[in-house]
């Protein structure tokens, strides 16, 4: 599975759009984009993912570049309760889904 | 609420003791996985079962053990636990493991040895 890169820790004003990058310079052609995120100690909540094309649900959106080596989750009006861990994770083999997670973006919603 | 569940929420125990984490995937799901949790580690796969057999291994130890059955549920074992097993244990699930799919975890099991 191929790395990812992100910033450590990043800050947002509440009702302000989050947009938090990642960098997946080494990912082939049959890997996924996935972005979960951890609030405390919870069990990781998926968020999004995508392969080539930007995607959009209810809850953010995400950017892949054209050449896929990067992309940014956009979440549109930040609140208190984005505080958490995001990560951006690289997966891609077939029934066998496992997900590695690196150290993800410390995401701090400010008042 | 993801529709995974898993028991029991919390656990202590001693070393050298044996536990057993359970975890229901979310209905339809065929295919489960475990992470453990810890503060030196992260998050870290561990194993995934699709159909009651054994699918892909991660980083786990070999006192550690799982088993997925007929009703899909799984069974995380962990048996001569030692100080440094403390950790959150996740179970997530999936519809089959295919390509491109999500996984919904679970609310996890802290485990604390003493």
């Amino acid at each position: 599975d191929a790395k990812t890169t992100q910033p450590p820790s990043m800050d947002c004003a509440e009702g302000r759009a989050a947009n938090l990058p990642c960098n997946h310079s080494t990912i082939s052609g049959n890997e996924y984009v996935y972005w979960y995120r951890q609030i405390h100690s919870q069990g990781p909540q998926y968020i999004i993912h995508g392969l080539k094309n930007n995607e959009t649900n209810e809850m953010a959106s995400l950017i892949i570049t054209e050449d896929r080596k990067s992309s940014t989750l956009i979440l549109p009006h930040a609140t208190l309760r984005d505080t958490a861990v995001y990560y951006c994770i690289v997966s891609g083999v077939q029934g066998a889904q496992k997900l590695v997670f690196g150290q993800g973006t410390r995401l701090t919603i400010n008042p | 609420d993801s529709g995974v569940t898993q028991t029991p929420k919390h656990l202590i125990t001693a070393t050298g003791q044996r536990v057993t984490l359970r975890c229901s995937p979310r209905s339809g799901d065929l295919s489960v996985y475990w992470y453990q949790q810890s503060l030196d580690q992260g998050l870290q796969f561990l194993i995934q079962y699709y159909n009651g057999e054994e699918r892909a291994k991660g980083n786990i130890l070999e006192r550690f053990s799982a088993q997925q059955f007929p009703d899909l549920h799984s069974e995380l074992n962990l048996s001569s636990l030692e100080l440094g097993d403390s950790a959150l244990y996740f179970c997530a699930s999936s519809v089959d493991g295919a390509l491109g799919e999500t996984q919904y975890f679970g609310p996890g099991t802290r485990l604390l040895v003493l």
